[in-house]
């Protein structure tokens, strides 16, 4: 079954400082990969989503990941944090269910990384 | 624009007790999830439903049972809740298998 790791669980940095959040994935190549973030007391929201179509992907907020075959990875990045980007973050990959493999839209989500933004 | 709207927000049962769940999604989607979040362990999938009149067990089923009441519909059942329930559940829906899920905000629930 596929998986996804989070490296971190907690990231801090200063506003105006990248922002580098790590997942990686099982060795098989998925055909998408989401990323998530949560702010407090609230659901999950879409950042972004990777197809085949391009391995560079851009989101809502600035944030930005890229797809690396060869390291496995699908790291999510922002040039310039902001104290509004503080959240939670999650790296989610569709999950493998039935006798086809169809997926059926299951996700299987990493552990979160949270991100505090100093001032 | 409700998107998925989850009753109720806040909840504190007593062991032993039961309780439903209730999601709702406006946005036509054929599949719905339940999830519970539970503190460094991300979200962990309990039940889903891939279409109308389909259920099926996620990574953590157990104490748990669902009902797909009709396609807007998604209920989550408690029937003898223990503290080990106690977390924060998300019901969430989608299109087909490769659209984002969409969330509601969530069900906290404290069981004592």
């Amino acid at each position: 079954a596929q998986s996804v790791t989070q490296l971190g669980s907690h990231v801090s940095v200063s506003e105006g400082a990248l922002v580098l959040l790590r997942c990686n994935y099982s060795s098989s190549v998925p055909p998408y990969l989401f990323w998530y973030v949560q702010y407090p007391n609230q659901g999950l929201q879409l950042l972004l989503k990777y197809t085949s179509a391009a391995t560079l992907v851009k989101g809502i907020n600035g944030f930005e990941a890229e797809f690396k075959k060869s390291e496995t990875s699908f790291h999510l990045t922002k040039p310039s944090a902001h104290m509004s980007d503080a959240a939670e973050y999650f790296c989610a990959v569709p999950g493998r269910v039935g006798a086809g493999g169809t997926s059926y839209g299951k996700l299987t989500f990493g552990q979160g990384t949270i991100l505090t933004v100093h001032p | 624009n409700a998107g998925v709207t989850q009753t109720p927000k806040f909840q504190v049962l007593k062991t032993g007790q039961s309780m439903t769940l209730q999601c709702a999604q406006d946005m036509n989607h054929n599949s719905m999830y339940w999830y519970r979040q539970d503190p460094g362990m991300g979200l962990r999938l309990i039940y889903y439903s891939a279409s109308e009149g389909t259920t099926d067990k996620g990574e953590v089923p157990n104490g748990y049972n669902v009902s797909r009441l009709n396609k807007r519909e998604f209920s989550l059942r408690l029937e003898s809740a223990a503290p080990s329930q106690t977390s924060v559940y998300f019901c969430a829906s989608s299109g087909w298998s490769n659209q984002p899920q969409h969330f509601g905000d969530g069900t906290r629930l404290s069981i004592l």
